[in-house]
């Protein structure tokens, strides 16, 4: 069963522009991780979050969570067309001890040149 | 290292046939996650593993399934009866290590694509 649900499911913003994706979960996580996968290919780990953690960046991108909302958001600042992809959180879940990733349905982001 | 290295990248076959699919960890990870994607699934669970270890298969759709991880270095997945339903992408992916204090990212091989005719 799937954990997160992003929001949206499809994003189309011009070259530039600022994009955000929403994730939704449904249990108490140890950390929640956004991927990006391009199309035909595997998936790229691109920053992880720990549940204690609220804020964090790596270069362009900027990841906040909220756990008492149980959602966490994924700002790409200054979209470029190499930003075409399809952006998955993924929780593991806290709910268990035995450890796992979990894969929430994704956004399809494109960049219009 | 090379990475999470998967075989085959791509696989046809027919209705009945068993399927291997197999999968090389990094070096040193801990880890090991089979995952199955789908149009209208999604990212799907199937198995993993730590320290070679079938910890959940919760994930596994049916008993046609099965997976080993014999030793640090090599998984299989198998499918035997394949069906049709069963055409997917599988990827597999590693990690050091999972929880609170230990969690890092994964890193996933290229996928087998399967089609089932």
């Amino acid at each position: 069963s799937q954990q997160g649900e992003e929001d949206p499911q499809a994003l189309s913003i011009q070259e530039g522009e600022n994009a955000t994706m929403n994730c939704s979960y449904k249990t108490s996580i140890n950390n929640l991780q956004w991927y990006r996968q391009n199309s035909g290919r595997g998936l790229v780990h691109l920053i992880l979050i720990r549940s204690n953690e609220r804020e964090k960046h790596s270069g362009r991108l900027r990841v906040t969570l909220d756990t008492s909302k149980k959602s966490s958001s994924l700002l790409i600042t200054a979209s470029r067309a190499a930003d075409t992809a399809s952006y998955f959180c993924a929780t593991d879940p806290a709910y268990s001890s035995a450890s796992k990733i979990i894969f929430g349905s994704g956004t399809r982001l494109s960049i219009r040149p | 290292d090379a990475g999470v290295i998967q075989s085959p990248r791509h696989e046809v076959t027919e209705m009945g046939q068993e399927v291997t699919l197999r999968c090389k960890p990094i070096s040193g990870h801990d880890y090991l996650f089979w995952y199955r994607q789908t149009m209208m699934r999604g990212l799907e669970l199937l198995i993993y593993f730590n320290n070679n270890v079938p910890i959940d298969d919760s994930g596994m759709p049916e008993d046609r399934f099965s997976a080993k991880m014999p030793n640090a270095s090599f998984s299989t997945l198998k499918i035997q009866p394949s069906e049709p339903r069963d055409s997917a992408v599988y990827f597999c992916a590693s990690s050091q290590g999972q929880g609170f204090l230990h969690s890092t990212e994964a890193f996933f091989g290229q996928g087998t694509r399967l089609t089932v005719v």
